[in-house]
């Protein structure tokens, strides 16, 4: 069975600490997509990053980085230097196979305070 | 950019009305999808549509139907609404099965 599962359901920083937020996946495909999405007090799903299962490379777009693991089956997300801006729930999800649905983990809430 | 239009983002109904949530998008997408995002539950589909007039279920359909008359337009019904409806409703819509998909700002649903 496809799963998404992000162990902490809510973390708290002080300005400018780095943060990660955990995500570990399950599937049987051999080729998958992975997700982060954002969102904010507002409530709209802001979309963050795609990567694909045959991409290992990490990637980095300016505070954010992403680090996937396929031998661990993670898919990290660290926000380096947190602004209040980033204060947030942070959702991760799973592509599934065929018809391509999104599996969500249930969440990661964010609180970033001055 | 993609945008997704929500037609409300606060509604109130009572129990047993016959309640349409209507979402729109203007990139041409070929897929639309239907979540209610509950908290602790997190978001779930209820349902999706790969083409006009194509519709299927997702993971939690029950005391919900969709319409999908045109491509940019897909409709959420709630055939007679009842309290355990009462959630955050969230419509979004992909091009393509590997791309990402674009959620509008979600419509907080109310039954009483």
């Amino acid at each position: 069975a496809q799963k998404v599962t992000q162990a902490q359901t809510e973390i708290s920083v002080v300005e400018k600490e780095d943060v990660t937020l955990d995500c570990v996946y399950e599937t049987r495909d051999t080729t998958y997509y992975l997700f982060w999405y954002k969102q904010p007090p507002s409530g709209e799903l802001v979309f963050l990053i795609r990567r694909n299962s045959f991409d290992e490379q990490n990637e980095i777009s300016g505070r954010y980085s992403w680090n996937f693991q396929k031998s661990t089956s993670s898919f990290n997300f660290t926000i380096t230097a947190s602004q209040v801006v980033d204060s947030a729930v942070y959702f991760c999800a799973l592509s599934e196979a065929g018809r391509g649905n999104l599996i969500f983990g249930k969440g990661t809430k964010l609180s970033v305070k001055p | 950019d993609v945008k997704v239009t929500q037609s409300s983002r606060y509604l109130v109904k009572r129990t047993g009305e016959k309640v349409f949530l209507e979402c729109v998008q203007d990139m041409d997408h070929e897929n639309m999808f239907w979540y209610r995002q509950d908290p602790g539950l997190g978001l779930r589909l209820i349902y999706f549509s790969y083409d006009v007039k194509m519709k299927e279920k997702g993971d939690i359909p029950e005391g919900y139907s969709v319409s999908r008359e045109k491509k940019e337009r897909f409709s959420l019904i709630l055939e007679s609404a009842s309290t355990n409806q009462t959630s955050m409703y969230l419509c979004a819509s992909r091009s393509h099965l590997d791309q990402p998909q674009h959620f509008g700002d979600g419509t907080r649903l109310s039954i009483l």
